[in-house]
C-alpha cells in the first residue's frame, strides 16, 4: 500500500517563524502536490513537482517555497509565517507518464499548522 | 478549463436512508473521475474512479457512482447509510492527455442523523 507520511500532525508556530514541512512517500511516485484546505474553500494547490528539483506554482503559491531534493521528499516551506497561513496542510503524490494514465492522489494525514 | 461542481455543502441523511452526493463537470473531453472521502483530522483516501468501460463504478464501503456523459454528471450514492460514513467527501476530475493536477469540488459533508 502506498504511504504518504507528513512529518507533523500539528504544528504551532509564530508570526514570522521559517516554517519546514515535511512529506515522504514510498512508492517512487514522480508527482508531489502541497495543498492547503481551509473550510468552503475545498483544496487548493499550493505547489507541484512533477520530478526531482522541478516545480511549479499552483493557484496559491504566494509566501510559499518548496523544496525536492530526492524523489520520495517533498518539502513546503513557509518562508516569514503569517497569522494567514494558519490552515491544514495536505500533501498527495501520484504517479505519472503511462503509468499514470487515471491515477489517483495518494494523500497524507495532513499537518495542521497554527501561526500565532 | 475543466471545472467541477458539488451541488450542497452539506447532506443531511437518517441512517439507513439513501445517500446522494452530487458532482457535475465541465470538461471539452470526458474525464477521469474520482471519489475521495475525509474523514475527521486525516487525508483523503480514494472511495472509487471511473476511466473507462463499465459506467457503473463500485467503490469500497458500499459506495458506488454512474458516469452519464449526457449530464456530465458523477453522482456518489450508497442505498443505506451508516453512522461512519459521516465524512466530507470530494468528486476530481483529470483530463485525458492532459495535466496530471486533478481539479477538486469543494465537498460535501455528509451528516447522518440516528
Amino acid at each position: 500500500d502506498v504511504k504518504v507520511t507528513q512529518s507533523s500532525r500539528y504544528l504551532v508556530k509564530r508570526t514570522g517563524e521559517k516554517v519546514f514541512l515535511e512529506c515522504v512517500q514510498d512508492m517512487d511516485h514522480e508527482n508531489m502536490f502541497w495543498y492547503r484546505q481551509d473550510p468552503g474553500l475545498g483544496l487548493r494547490l499550493i505547489y507541484f513537482s512533477y520530478d526531482v528539483k522541478m516545480k511549479e506554482k499552483g493557484d496559491i503559491p504566494e509566501g510559499y517555497s518548496v523544496s525536492r531534493e530526492k524523489k520520495e521528499r517533498f518539502s513546503l516551506i513557509l518562508e516569514s509565517a503569517s497569522t494567514n497561513q494558519t490552515s491544514m496542510y495536505l500533501c498527495a503524490s501520484s504517479f505519472s507518464g503511462g503509468r499514470g494514465i487515471g491515477q489517483p492522489q495518494h494523500f497524507g494525514d495532513g499537518t495542521r499548522l497554527s501561526i500565532l | 478549463a475543466q471545472s467541477v461542481t458539488q451541488l450542497g455543502s452539506h447532506v443531511s441523511v437518517s441512517e439507513g436512508a439513501l445517500v446522494l452526493l452530487r458532482c457535475n463537470y465541465s470538461s471539452s473531453v470526458p474525464p477521469y473521475l474520482f471519489w475521495y472521502v475525509q474523514y475527521p483530522n486525516q487525508g483523503l483516501q480514494l472511495l472509487l474512479k471511473y476511466t473507462t468501460g463499465a459506467t457503473l463504478v463500485k467503490g469500497i464501503n458500499g459506495f458506488e457512482a454512474e458516469f452519464k456523459k449526457s449530464e456530465t454528471s458523477f453522482h456518489l450514492t450508497k442505498p443505506s447509510a451508516h453512522m461512519s460514513d459521516a465524512a466530507e467527501y470530494f468528486c476530481a476530475v483529470s483530463e485525458r492527455g492532459g495535466s496530471y493536477i486533478p481539479t477538486f469540488g469543494r465537498g460535501t459533508s455528509l451528516i447522518v442523523h440516528p
